[in-house]
């Protein structure tokens, strides 16, 4: 399976801090984005990261992807309540239509 | 409000009944999408229609039927589902060119309940 996991499933911290998710896939991509999602509702679009970028920003977004270990990071710095929903990460790979990771599950506590 | 809009919201049915979940975007993109989300799995693709082709995932039952009329909009045809059919049914839109896939547009998705 070319799916993506990711980890933690679930992660829960307090209002103010940072949040760190990790995504995993097994072949060689083309970009690696990640996605954000409310309980319900469509996904929304975070943040494209390509093949031969190594760190991308985005306001408190930072995503970082390590091709040889094929992995790639979001952090979340100073979270807030909003910030409170699940996340995807999906790639690409050759021609190829996006694949989607597990998600991971925030909950930011007030 | 990301340019994608679907109808309905929520939508219960029967086992024997017939429905369409209506999709429309109004970002220029060539590509659309049917995705089908259940509670603890990822996403599955259902169908695209891209660069005027359509491609499926073999795996999805003949029940569910797509038709994509223009570049604009995108239909998802149910009949006689089953219980497991039940899930949120996201449809996308993206902008798809030889190199690969660039990002998704979401709609908001149909809340689907198959009694």
């Amino acid at each position: 399976s070319q799916q993506g996991e990711e980890d933690p499933q679930a992660l829960s911290i307090q209002e103010g801090e940072n949040a760190t998710m990790n995504c995993s896939y097994k072949t060689s991509i083309n970009n690696l984005q990640w996605y954000r999602q409310n309980s319900g509702r469509g996904l929304v679009h975070l943040i494209l990261i390509r093949s031969n970028e190594r760190e991308k920003h985005s306001g408190r977004l930072r995503v970082t992807l390590d091709t040889s270990k094929k992995s790639s990071s979001l952090l979340i710095t100073a979270s807030r309540a909003a910030d409170t929903a699940s996340y995807f990460c999906a790639f690409n790979f050759g021609n190829e239509k996006l694949t989607f990771g597990t998600g991971t599950r925030l909950t930011i506590i007030p | 409000e990301t340019g994608v809009t679907q109808t309905p919201r929520h939508l219960v049915m029967g086992m024997t009944n017939k429905k369409s979940l209506k999709c429309e975007q109004h970002l220029g993109h060539n590509a659309m999408y049917w995705y089908k989300q259940s509670a603890k799995k990822p996403l599955e693709l259902m169908f695209v229609y891209s660069l005027e082709e359509r491609v499926e995932n073999n795996s999805v039952p003949s029940r569910f039927s797509p038709e994509c009329p223009n570049s604009s909009h995108l239909f998802l045809h149910l009949h006689t589902l089953q219980p497991e059919d039940s899930a949120l049914y996201l449809c996308a839109s993206s902008h798809h060119h030889r190199e690969g896939q660039e990002k998704l547009f979401f709609g908001s998705g149909t809340q689907l309940s198959v009694l």
